[in-house]
Formats: structure tokens, sequence, C-alpha cells
């Protein structure tokens, strides 16, 4: 089957530091994702993983351990704004298709003045 | 630039009604998905577009759910008829094709349309 594992829940402070980890199981893997979602609106992205290492994008950094099956997101100087649900997503050509996206469950991060 | 658009953005029908949504991607993105998330669940993928070809429909749950894309513009998702457990909020993503533009795990998705089963 194709599964995606994250926290359900992280709270951190303003300013601080946060990591949030994925684990993956699934079938035809290009690489993996990591997308926003405020309030049950449309899901944004944030990053992209294909290789392993870590990608840099502003505050926000991904990294991707393909041998481990594993990722996460860092999320650095947190701020209010950053309250939301991420959801990592596998993209996987499974069942003969491209770039569909497979995701975990997402981890609702709340930041804390 | 205007983004994947999806009407209605919400949607309240009886078991046993029709339901029809409507997405429109963003201009020249040849790839459209369907996606929907179930209260508390993760967001699961229905099907796959390229242009007006179905290129991957292994997520629809059964015969009641039918998508089409007529001309390769935008798409529609009719359930019929609706289920209680058909409620949900149903997301539309759009990308480029791989060759021109785009990165690869990248997806633009729509507000979503939430549909209600009473």
């Amino acid at each position: 089957g194709q599964s995606l594992e994250q926290p359900s829940e992280v709270t951190a402070v303003e300013g601080a530091i946060v990591q949030i980890n994925c684990t993956y199981q699934t079938s035809g893997f290009y690489g993996l994702s990591w997308y926003q979602q405020h309030d049950g609106g449309a899901p944004t992205f944030l990053s992209y993983n294909a290789l392993d290492g870590l990608e840099e994008t502003g505050r926000f950094s991904s990294f991707l351990s393909r041998s481990d099956s594993y990722g996460y997101l860092l999320l650095q100087e947190l701020q209010m704004k950053d309250s939301a649900s991420y959801f990592c997503a596998v993209r996987s050509n499974y069942g003969g298709a491209t770039n569909k996206l497979i995701f975990g469950t997402g981890t609702l991060l709340a930041v804390q003045p | 630039e205007a983004g994947v658009t999806q009407f209605p953005s919400h949607s309240v029908i009886e078991k046993g009604q029709t339901v029809t949504l409507r997405c429109d991607p963003i201009s020249g993105h040849d790839n459209l998905y369907w996606y929907r998330r179930v209260m508390g669940k993760e967001i699961k993928f229905l099907l796959h577009f390229v242009k007006e070809s179905k290129q991957d429909e292994s997520g629809m749950p059964n015969n009641r759910f039918l998508a089409e894309r007529t001309g390769g513009t935008y798409s529609t998702l009719k359930v019929q008829p609706a289920e209680l457990e058909d409620s949900g909020v149903y997301f539309c993503a759009s990308s480029p094709l791989q060759l021109t533009s785009g990165r690869p795990g990248e997806q633009y998705f729509g507000p979503g349309t939430r549909l209600t089963v009473t």
C-alpha cells in the first residue's frame, strides 16, 4: 500500500525553529513535496526534493533521504502567520500515471507568541 | 495570472441528489487533477487529466463519480447519486507539462468545493 506518516500536531513559539518529519512507504517514488494549508483553503506549494539532501527556500528548508524513506520540513524564525497545516506528499507514478501526489495526513502547526 | 478557480465554493445536497463541481485550471496548464479531503483525513487523489484525456482515474471511488474535461480546458466532476460518505472538500489542481515549464513536485490548487451530503 501507499502511506505517509506525519505527526498530527506540533506547537512552537514565535522565533523558534520547528521540524516536521515525514516517513513514507509508496511505490513509484519520484520525489517529496511539501504543502501548506491555511484554514482549509487551497494547499500551496512550499518545496520539492527529488534527490537526497537539503533544499533551502528562505525560512523554509526541506530534506530527503531516499534510503530511509524519510524527509522533513524545517521552519526557521517562526512567525504567527506560519500557523497552518503542513502536508508532505509523494510524487508518484504508481498505477501508471505521472505527477500524482500521495498526501500524508497533515501536521497542524500552532505558533504561540 | 489568475489561479485555479472552483465552483461552487459550498454545496449542500440531500442523499440521492446529483451535484456537479467545476474547475477552471490556470490557462495553459495541460495537467489537471482532482483530489478529495474527507474530514480529518488525508487529501486523496481522484484522477488526472492530460489535456482532455484521462491519464489516471485509479482514485475514483466508484461509478457514481464521473469526471470530464471537454476541449482540455475546464473540468467537471459529477456525483450521481450522492451518498453521505461523499461529503468532504474537493480540490482541483493544475500544472504545466513537464517539458515546457514548472517544478516537478508543484501543483497549483484551487480553493476547493466543500460538499455536504445530508
